[in-house]
């Protein structure tokens, strides 16, 4: 299973918003709803910031929405802000039963 | 509060074993699948296995199939990797990870244990 392709780092200015690709295939992304994007500070876990291609968690700020067309999902962050400065990925349920997860991307909030 | 606290991690020479786990609370452990996750020094995150909330289903990453095994004790609310024919490319802090409820989606995380592979 490969992994979920995702731009290497995005950037933004405070108040900006950014989007983040992840792309996939008819057998991971394009087949099923169960997409997820992480967020992760260094030396800390990872944290679910969106579920099911589009669902927040509870206590994760409406500034962060999750979407998908066909094999590629996105994950939208506006009004940024410092604290959203962080590796993300996302990750997709696959036909194998599997997860799979993206390289990574890293948000500098310049 | 949902915790989850993983321990066992060290250093094993290749071709070595060893047995994660992970203290699960504040939760009913035995209505959540798990998982395990892995993350190399200074890489992304890589699945590494399945256990369903009745232990009846388990599902491995091709990485480590056939050479770790995930299981769970509901009486003592943990989680287990057993690591056995341990690798150099099997380095990573390994995390326990609970899906959100009825989804496959990780929704929390502990803080993870590292596993260092080297002669």
């Amino acid at each position: 299973q490969s992994a979920l392709t995702q731009p290497a780092s995005v950037s933004g200015s405070p108040g900006q918003s950014i989007t983040i690709s992840c792309t996939g295939t008819s057998s991971d992304v394009g087949d099923y709803n169960y997409v997820s994007w992480y967020q992760q500070h260094p030396g800390k876990a990872p944290k679910l910031m969106i579920y099911d291609v589009s669902n927040r968690p509870s206590g994760v700020s409406n500034r962060f929405s999750g979407s998908k067309s066909g094999n590629t999902a996105s994950l939208t962050i506006s009004g940024l802000q410092a604290e959203d400065e962080a590796d993300y990925y996302c990750s997709s349920y696959t036909s194998s039963s599997t997860r799979v997860f993206g390289g990574g991307t890293r948000l500098t909030v310049v | 509060e949902v915790q989850l606290v993983e321990s066992g991690g060290g250093l094993v020479q290749p071709g070595g074993s060893l047995r994660l786990s992970c203290a699960a609370s504040g939760f009913t452990f035995s209505s959540y699948s798990m998982n395990w996750v892995r993350q190399a020094p200074g890489k992304g995150l890589e699945w590494v296995s399945y256990i369903s909330s009745s232990s009846r289903t388990k599902h491995y990453a091709d990485s480590v199939k056939g050479r770790f095994t995930i299981s769970r004790d509901y009486a003592k609310n943990a989680l287990y990797l057993e690591m056995n024919s341990l690798r150099v490319e099997d380095t990573a802090l390994y995390y326990c990870a609970r899906d959100v409820f009825g989804s496959y989606n990780l929704d929390c995380w502990g803080q993870g244990t590292l596993v260092t592979v080297s002669s």
